[in-house]
């Protein structure tokens, strides 16, 4: 049963980089879509982006610019997100992404999330 | 931007029905999700491919997509039941629901 662990950095000033790692266990990055989602406290989820294993990534246009999503290693990938602001205090959930046809189609996995607080 | 649209909030006594729609333009051209949040956890897969549900998920969850609406149900709903319901699909990115609150009492 594959698990994610969400971390990094959980209280940023404005206009820092937020840097966030999702160590993925009990799999490798192989053959899945891997995706960050984040949820404003008391909203709902926001997909922030996902990079598929060969390395392709897409994001959401509203953060295209300030994000970047990279794996880092066989089993980990990374979030950084720039200028940060109070905007983007939220809980950040890593979250593998199952593909049907050639896009995400839905979750399967999804990490505890890590709290960011921007002050 | 496609948007999906639930209702904020759906209520049901326990043991009863419970539907939870998701709107979206020509929906049923897409696969619909659907997954459950209980307040402080991480969301919990309830279905993919519009009706499929994965092993582990409970009988009384089922979901259709048809038209522009897919529709999660709850047959015989529980106090567990009690959460934020999900729904989530394609569209150049991944598109999420705004949530419904389901209350059980």
């Amino acid at each position: 049963q594959v698990q994610l662990r969400e971390s990094g950095p959980t209280s940023l000033r404005t206009s820092e980089t937020l840097s966030l790692t999702c160590t993925v266990s009990g799999g490798s990055l192989n053959d899945y879509y891997w995706s960050w989602i984040r949820q404003s406290p008391g909203k709902g989820l926001e997909w922030i982006g996902n990079i598929f294993y060969g390395g392709t990534t897409k994001y959401v246009p509203s953060l295209k610019g300030r994000v970047t999503i990279s794996a880092e290693t066989p089993n980990k990938f990374s979030l950084k997100m720039t200028s940060v602001t109070a905007a983007d205090t939220a809980m950040y959930f890593c979250a593998r992404g199952v593909t049907v046809t050639t896009v995400v189609d839905y979750y399967d996995s999804w990490g505890q999330g890590t709290l960011v607080t921007v002050s | 931007s496609y948007e999906l649209t639930q209702p904020p909030s759906v209520s049901v006594s326990p043991g009863q029905t419970v539907t939870i729609t998701c709107t979206g333009h020509e929906l049923t051209r897409k696969f619909v999700a659907w997954s459950q949040q209980r307040p402080g956890q991480s969301p919990v897969l309830l279905i993919y491919k519009d009706k499929e549900r994965p092993s582990g998920i409970p009988y009384r969850f089922s979901a259709s997509n048809s038209g522009d609406t897919a529709t999660l149900t709850i047959t015989g709903a529980q106090a567990v039941d009690e959460a934020d319901y999900y729904c989530q699909a394609w569209d150049n990115g991944v598109v999420f629901g705004a949530g419904t609150k389901l209350t059980v009492l």
